[in-house]
């Protein structure tokens, strides 16, 4: 299995303001995620995060608002920008299973973030 | 619009007794479903899945069921344990791009020592 840390595990923002969140993984693997889960909603997939190429992002986020990064085969960022409290949410990372079924995903704990 | 419904915010349950954890979908495109388990501060965990081919899946004590015409799934959990309690993720994916999950928005079970 694969084991996913991310930082911070939580944070207050003033809105306005940006937050780079990491996520760590302790294997190499091609494909990222990056998850919200705003209060009381579903999981909801941001973008993909493919190394060495520009991250895919969903329909409803861009990446103006979500800047994300994907530097080598362990590590992603993403940034939430220009902070609105409707931003506070949890965000989690995750990686495919090792067998390869790509919906069969280890996430990370999450950073829950609050915006006021 | 929400493709994935879990229409029970919450489960509570004796211990050793069955819980059945329901979930909706509308897509007919999905064709492979996942029940995922979070713990409070962790992220949620893989737990079971099913192909839109079966309609049983069993591990261990947990058995989903896919009602392909009535677009259902549930999780069964016999006996429920105390360390069973958590929310309970609904999940489903298609086709090619099987990475993209939708998610339900969860069920809280509780069982009760």
């Amino acid at each position: 299995s694969a084991v996913i840390s991310q930082k911070p595990s939580r944070d207050i923002c003033q809105r306005g303001t940006s937050l780079t969140i990491q996520c760590q993984v302790d294997s190499q693997v091609t494909m990222m995620f990056w998850y919200r889960q705003q209060p009381g909603q579903s999981l909801t997939l941001i973008a993909t995060a493919n190394q060495g190429s520009e991250a895919t992002y969903e329909s409803g986020f861009v990446i103006d608002k979500f800047p994300i990064s994907r530097p080598n085969l362990t590590f992603s960022t993403l940034t939430v920008s220009n902070m609105s409290p409707e931003d506070s949410s949890i965000y989690l990372c995750s990686v495919p299973h090792t067998t390869g079924d790509n919906s069969r995903q280890y996430f990370g704990p999450g950073t829950r973030l609050t915006v006021t | 619009d929400q493709q994935v419904k879990q229409n029970s915010p919450s489960l509570s349950v004796q211990e050793g007794r069955i819980s059945i954890l329901n979930c909706d979908y509308t897509n007919s495109m999905f064709d492979y479903f996942l029940w995922y388990k979070k713990y409070p501060a962790e992220g949620p965990t893989f737990l079971i899945s099913i192909s839109s081919i079966k309609d049983k899946n069993e591990d261990g004590r947990f058995t989903v069921f896919l009602n392909k015409s009535a677009k259902h799934l549930s999780l069964h959990i016999v006996p429920s344990q105390p360390g069973d309690s958590a929310v309970y993720f609904c999940a489903a994916s298609s086709g090619g791009s099987n990475y993209k999950l939708t998610f339900g928005k969860g069920t809280l079970l509780t069982v009760n020592p």
